[in-house]
């Protein structure tokens, strides 16, 4: 069936630096979605990728759909304390049944 | 708006035992779905059901049923409780399966933090 990996499990960053955290999917998808879960929270949606190549940001963060759509990257620069937390990578596809499939998240910390 | 509701917040059961975890949601979702998370394990689809009436499968299944009689409600039962059921569940819905290239999120509930001894 369908996997999906992130890597690296744990982040730690200094405030003030760039990171990033990566998807990597055994299968082509159609979509993929971000979510961000804070600790003892549970998973918020940040965005939605769905073409090839695509490029979308949101303030600091910047997300990709790699060409082949079957990876996918986060990219927070000048991280604050306000982002730590978990993030998710989800992937859909028809073939899954156009369910999401959820990789295991990035545990994000921030040391200030 | 109360969006995704979820009941109880909190559980501990003994092994065997069985109950009900609740969800709603007031947004006129067709999609809603249950996940279990587990440390390191992200999350997990139990079940999933695509309108009133109908719900199918997830990745893990077993020890757990579903039903859907209402757009609004979408209750997890634990049949017999056993410790590998220690976990956080989450409840989500979204107007259309979110695996797709035309999806809109997923909205989660709260979660519902469950332990069987």
């Amino acid at each position: 069936g369908q996997q999906v990996m992130q890597i690296p499990q744990y982040q730690h960053v200094q405030e003030g630096e760039d990171f990033t955290t990566y998807c990597n999917s055994s299968t082509t998808l159609s979509n993929i979605q971000w979510y961000k879960q804070r600790p003892g929270g549970h998973p918020v949606f940040l965005i939605q990728l769905v073409k090839s190549g695509e490029v979308k940001k949101q303030k600091r963060l910047t997300f990709q759909f790699g060409e082949a759509k079957k990876n996918s990257s986060l990219h927070i620069t000048a991280t604050q304390t306000t982002d730590v937390g978990t993030y998710f990578c989800a992937g859909g596809s028809k073939a899954a049944g156009n369910k999401l499939t959820f990789g295991g998240g990035t545990r994000v910390l921030v040391k200030p | 708006n109360a969006g995704v509701t979820q009941t109880p917040k909190f559980q501990v059961l003994k092994t065997g035992q069985s109950m009900t975890l609740q969800c709603a949601q007031d947004m006129n979702h067709e999609y809603m779905s249950w996940y279990r998370q587990d440390p390191g394990m992200g999350l997990r689809l139990i079940h999933y059901s695509v309108g009133a009436g109908i719900t199918d499968q997830g990745e893990v299944p077993n020890g757990y049923n579903v039903s859907r009689s209402t757009t609004e409600d979408f209750p997890l039962r634990l049949l017999s409780a056993a410790p590998s059921q220690t976990s956080v569940y989450f409840c989500a819905s979204s107007y259309r399966a979110p695996g797709q290239i035309d999806s809109y999120e997923q909205y989660f509930g709260p979660g519902t933090r469950l332990t069987v001894t």
